[in-house]
């Protein structure tokens, strides 16, 4: 079973402060989605990185794919309200396995102004 | 508008009376699958569906039911739902196994006293 663990698991910092949250596993995954979950909803798909060492920039949202492609990270520049949310890291398996999605236990980001 | 829909968004009901959650999508999906969320242990996939007559288990399968009777609809059924059954659910569907942005439905909350 792969398994995916998110840390931390809760972060309140000030508006304008920066963050990161990580990802890390001891599986290899074809690739790696982070998910937003704001409240009373179902999670968004915000990206995916498929390469290892692949750095994708979303606005002020920077994600990570470790070179091994076991672990990944978020990085949040200078957050704000609007960035408080649960964020979901998920590692998708092989194809033989469905594609199968394993989710990491989330990191709740609460952005203070 | 593409969405998810599940129904219903909230339910409480007591140990042993059968149940089923409905999910229905409109953009002609082949995969859908059913996740429950619980506090820290973040999404667990429940079963999936590649395609219409074709299910298969997840991570956490017992206890439920599914079937695919057409594309557009997955229903989840608890025949007996137990206390331990009390969780988020989260039905989601994507366009095929190997595409990556997973829509997500927004939620169905239940309580099994």
């Amino acid at each position: 079973t792969q398994l995916l663990e998110q840390s931390p698991q809760f972060l309140s910092i000030q508006e304008g402060e920066n963050l990161t949250v990580y990802c890390n596993s001891s599986s290899v995954f074809s690739s790696l989605q982070w998910y937003r979950q704001e409240p009373g909803e179902g999670p968004v798909l915000l990206v995916t990185v498929v390469t290892g060492g692949e750095v994708k920039k979303l606005k002020r949202l920077t994600f990570q794919f470790g070179d091994a492609r076991k672990d990944s990270s978020l990085h949040i520049t200078a957050a704000q309200p609007g960035d408080t949310g649960l964020y979901l890291c998920a590692g998708e398996g092989l194809k033989a396995a469905g594609n199968k999605l394993t989710f990491g236990g989330g990191t709740r980001v609460l952005v203070k102004p | 508008e593409a969405q998810v829909t599940q129904n219903p968004r909230y339910l409480i009901t007591v140990t042993g009376k059968k149940l089923t959650v409905t999910c229905s999508q409109n953009m002609n999906h082949e995969y859908m699958s059913w996740y429950r969320q619980d506090p820290g242990l973040g999404l667990r996939q429940i079963y999936y569906s590649m395609n219409v007559e074709v299910t298969d288990k997840g991570d956490v399968p017992e206890g439920y039911k599914v079937s695919r009777k057409e594309k557009r609809n997955f229903p989840l059924i608890l025949e007996s739902p137990s206390p331990n059954q009390t969780s988020l659910y989260f039905c989601a569907s994507k366009l095929t196994t190997n595409t990556d942005t997973q829509y997500f439905g927004p939620g169905t909350r239940l309580t099994v006293l």
